[in-house]
This record gives C-alpha cells, structure tokens and sequence, in this order.
C-alpha cells in the first residue's frame, strides 16, 4: 500500500526556521516525484514545487520560489519543506503528494497534512 | 499561468441527483492535462479524475469527466450521502501548475 506519512503538527513564532518532513512507502521511493501543496485555512490548494527523490532535480512554482526549500533523502524515502525566517502568513496545511512527472503531473497518493501554525 | 475558474460557487443537491460541475480555464490546457480532486472537511484531497477522462483507481464509475481545450466537467451520475464535498480541478499541462476555487456539493 502506498504511503505517504508527514511528521506533526508545528506550532513555530515569526522568524522562526522549520523543516517538515514526508516518508514515502509501499512504491519505490526513487522511481516517482515529490510534490508539495499549501492550503491556507478555509482555502484551496496551490502547487508550490516539486522534486525528483533519485537525483533531487528540484523545481518551484515562481509564487514560492526563494521562499521555501524543497529537498530530499532517498536513502530513507523521505522528502522535506522547509523554511529559514517564518511568517505569519505561512500559517496553512501542507500536503506532500506523490507527483508523475517533473514537467505534468497530476497527485495521485497524498500525505495527511501538516499544520504549520506561526504566531507571536 | 493559467487560470481555472470553477462553477457554481455551490451546488446544492439531494442524494440521488445527478451533479454537474464546470471547470473553464484561461488559456488551452495542453493534451488536456486536467485532473479532479474530491476534499472532504478535515481530510486530504484524493484524486478522482485524470488526463480530463480517466477515473483513478478505485474510483466509483458514478464519477466522470470529460472535456478539451478551456473548458471542463466532472459529472456525478446519482450522488451518494459520502460524495458531498469540495470538489478541484487542477490543470498540469502548464508550469505553474494551478487549481481551481473548489465547487462545494452540500445536501439540499
């Protein structure tokens, strides 16, 4: 069974750093992308970027481009979202999910979530 | 990038009724690359439909989509109580990729 699991709910302060994290089971890790979505409460979702687990070839929506950091660790099929100096506006539920293509993908196994709370 | 615009903002509907939901985008969608994702309150979206036509695995053959071009439709042949949701399209034929608003199915 395909598994996408993300670590905890954060609850971090305004110019905090973060990393979030997701671990890919049930398919080989390294033969799919691993993308990243953001829904801010009461919203939709929006595509922030996208990385391939076998040789981290990363790509960003230009909306979250130098804002967030996408990376991965194929050793132990885990992919990561991370922030270095948080804001408030970062508040949302981030999904990973598991993506086809680097270049068309559509999401066909997501993670639960994780809540990132930023407050002062 | 390309915008989705989905219609209504609302559909309220009984069970058993058929349900019609629009997604138009702004420019083309390449080889239709347009996928439909259903999200239930305090769950993940799970995708129903991809390439605008194919059901996901799994996915009741009461769910259908079709269109080309700009303009899109999922159909859900006679609801069940589990189908009232928020209902996305997503277009993947252009970076950025992009979703719609959602379309809200609620029990008349």
């Amino acid at each position: 069974e395909v598994q996408l699991v993300q670590s905890g709910a954060e609850v971090k302060k305004p110019g905090e750093s973060l990393r979030i994290s997701c671990k890919g089971s049930g398919y080989s890790f390294t033969n799919y992308w691993i993308a990243w979505v953001r829904q801010m409460p009461g919203k939709g979702l929006e595509w922030m970027g996208i990385i391939y687990p076998a040789d981290s070839d990363t790509r960003y929506s230009p909306s979250f481009q130098g804002q967030v950091t996408i990376s991965a660790d194929k050793s132990i099929s885990t992919a990561y979202l991370q922030w270095s100096n948080l804001k408030a506006s970062d508040t949302a539920m981030y999904y990973c999910v598991r993506g086809w293509s680097g270049s068309y993908s559509y999401f066909d196994y997501w993670g639960q979530g994780t809540l990132v709370t930023v407050s002062s | 990038e390309i915008v989705l615009t989905q219609s209504p903002g609302t559909l309220s509907l009984s069970p058993g009724e058929r349900a019609t939901l629009s997604c138009r985008a702004s420019q083309n969608i390449i080889s239709n690359f347009l996928a439909w994702y259903q999200q239930k309150p305090g769950q993940a979206p799970r995708l129903l439909i991809y390439g605008a036509s194919s059901r996901a695995t799994g996915i009741p053959d009461r769910f259908s989509g079709s269109g080309s071009g700009t303009d899109f439709t999922l159909t859900i042949s006679r609801l069940e109580p589990e189908d009232f949701a928020v209902y996305y399209c997503q277009q993947y034929g252009n970076s950025p990729w992009t979703f719609g608003q959602g379309t809200k199915v609620e029990i008349k």
